[in-house]
């Protein structure tokens, strides 16, 4: 059964930089078909891709977020990261980390997040 | 980016009765479309994929519709558990985006 586990700081100051890792047991980060991805959720703004990684290095990430996010993944450790620098109030959210299933990869083909982690709450307040 | 507008934002219905929601894309996106389920306090869990087809384990009164513009997702008889929130999402082109949500309620 895969599990995904979401850690890192509850608060981070504004301008600041927002660090989070998922570490995925129960498989392998490396595994063929998949890329992991950040997505997070607030209130106003509701659910928000924030970026996918595949374990070979291959990323994207949502432009809105103005080259601000970038993950990284750990395969020896089967994590992968995020890290979003100069955060505001505004990337106060439920930070969730998923599995992005992605046989085709993600420009092609069908792609879903079909295994998610319980979500960690990063409030940006000095 | 492509919009996804979901409606209603809420609705109430009687256990056994039939719910349909509907997302419109703000684009043509064929049928490249996701629904997810959340309950509170929870994560989203994938319900349909591709539109129509059910993920593993999903019971069969969920169901998918729709290509193009306009899709409907249907809760063919509610049940008690059923009771969360419903997204949909776009994956035709980058940046994935995700519908607003419905809420059911009994």
């Amino acid at each position: 059964q895969l599990h995904l586990q979401e850690s890192g700081p509850g608060l981070v100051k504004p301008s600041e930089t927002l660090s989070l890792s998922c570490t995925v047991s129960g498989g392998s980060i490396s595994s063929k078909s998949y890329y992991w991805g950040w997505i997070r959720q607030t209130p106003g703004k509701g659910l928000e891709w924030i970026g996918s990684i595949k374990h070979s290095g291959n990323i994207y990430y949502n432009p809105s977020l103005k080259s601000r996010a970038t993950i990284s993944v750990d395969t020896s450790k089967n994590q992968f990261s995020l890290k979003l620098s100069s955060v505001t109030a505004a990337d106060t959210a439920l930070y969730y980390c998923a599995r992005h299933n992605a046989p085709f990869g993600v420009v092609e083909g069908y792609h879903y997040f079909d295994s998610w982690g319980q979500g960690t709450l990063v409030t940006v307040s000095s | 980016d492509i919009q996804m507008t979901q409606s209603p934002s809420s609705l109430s219905a009687s256990v056994g009765n039939t719910v349909t929601i509907t997302c419109r894309a703000s684009q043509y996106i064929s049928n490249y479309l996701n629904w997810y389920q959340q309950k509170p306090g929870k994560a989203p869990k994938l319900l349909l994929y591709d539109a129509s087809n059910l993920e593993v384990g999903v019971p069969s009164r969920f169901s998918g519709s729709g290509s193009g513009t306009d899709f409907t997702f249907t809760i063919s008889s509610l049940q008690p558990e059923d009771i969360a929130t419903y997204f949909c999402q776009q994956y035709d082109t980058l940046p994935i985006t995700f519908g607003g949500g419905t809420t059911v309620g009994i």
